[in-house]
């Protein structure tokens, strides 16, 4: 079974649509994260959480908000989806000093 | 601020060579340094860790800090070494990681 499972994993969408993704972990880690990955670019934080009432912003935030709903779950919400946010969205989960453990990867793609 | 360089987008070697993928970063305190890979239509998974100072796949890292670098290395490519690889330092304090643009390793027959 997987650590970190991701819902949807491929999704098209109109712009101006909000759309959520989901991310859920098994590991029982207090530190989640949502990366996004564009060819050429790497990936790039949007969000990250340390416990279930600390949430901050990364490097690309703006558009995007986030929820902890509990310490396995950590949705990534976009408000009014634009064409610009396509690309790959990863949510991870880590324990300080093992590295990221990620989940499978959600494609959007908004029209 | 902390950052990660890889100045190969792409590498090609054939099987039975020796790969190695550059990775620079600047930091300004005690780095933690991971290497990530992403075989094609899965996930990306951690490869190594400096601090583990261990041998996976046959890869290897050593962290240079007079250098600045943490180079991944292997003395004999295999086909199925193909695939992106990311380096990463992760801000201890901050709990961050940041990424390199990657480096896509392909290795010919």
């Amino acid at each position: 079974d997987a650590d970190v499972t991701q819902t949807p994993r491929n999704r098209i969408t109109k712009t101006g649509k909000r759309i959520m993704l989901e991310c859920s972990q098994t590991k029982g880690h207090d530190r989640m994260y949502w990366y996004r990955q564009d060819p050429g670019l790497g990936l790039r934080l949007i969000y990250y959480s340390f416990d279930v009432k600390d949430i901050n912003k990364g490097e690309i935030s703006d558009g995007y908000s986030v929820s902890r709903q509990a310490q396995a779950k950590f949705s990534l919400s976009l408000e009014s989806a634009i064409p610009n946010q396509t690309a790959l969205y990863f949510c991870a989960t880590s324990d300080p000093g093992q590295g990221l453990l990620f989940g499978p990867g959600t494609r959007l793609t908004v029209t | 601020a902390q950052r990660v360089t890889q100045p190969e987008k792409l590498l090609s070697v054939f099987k039975g060579a020796p790969v190695e993928l550059k990775c620079n970063y600047s930091y300004s305190g005690s780095p933690e340094l991971f290497w990530y890979v992403q075989y094609s239509r899965q996930r990306l998974q951690l490869l190594l860790r400096h601090i583990s100072r261990e041998s996976i796949k046959g890869f290897t890292a050593d962290l240079n800090k007079g250098e600045t670098s943490f180079h991944l290395k292997k003395p004999f490519a295999q086909e199925e070494d193909s695939a992106m690889y990311y380096c990463a330092l992760t801000n201890t304090n901050a709990g961050k990681s940041t990424f390199g643009d990657g480096t896509t390793l392909t290795v010919k027959p």
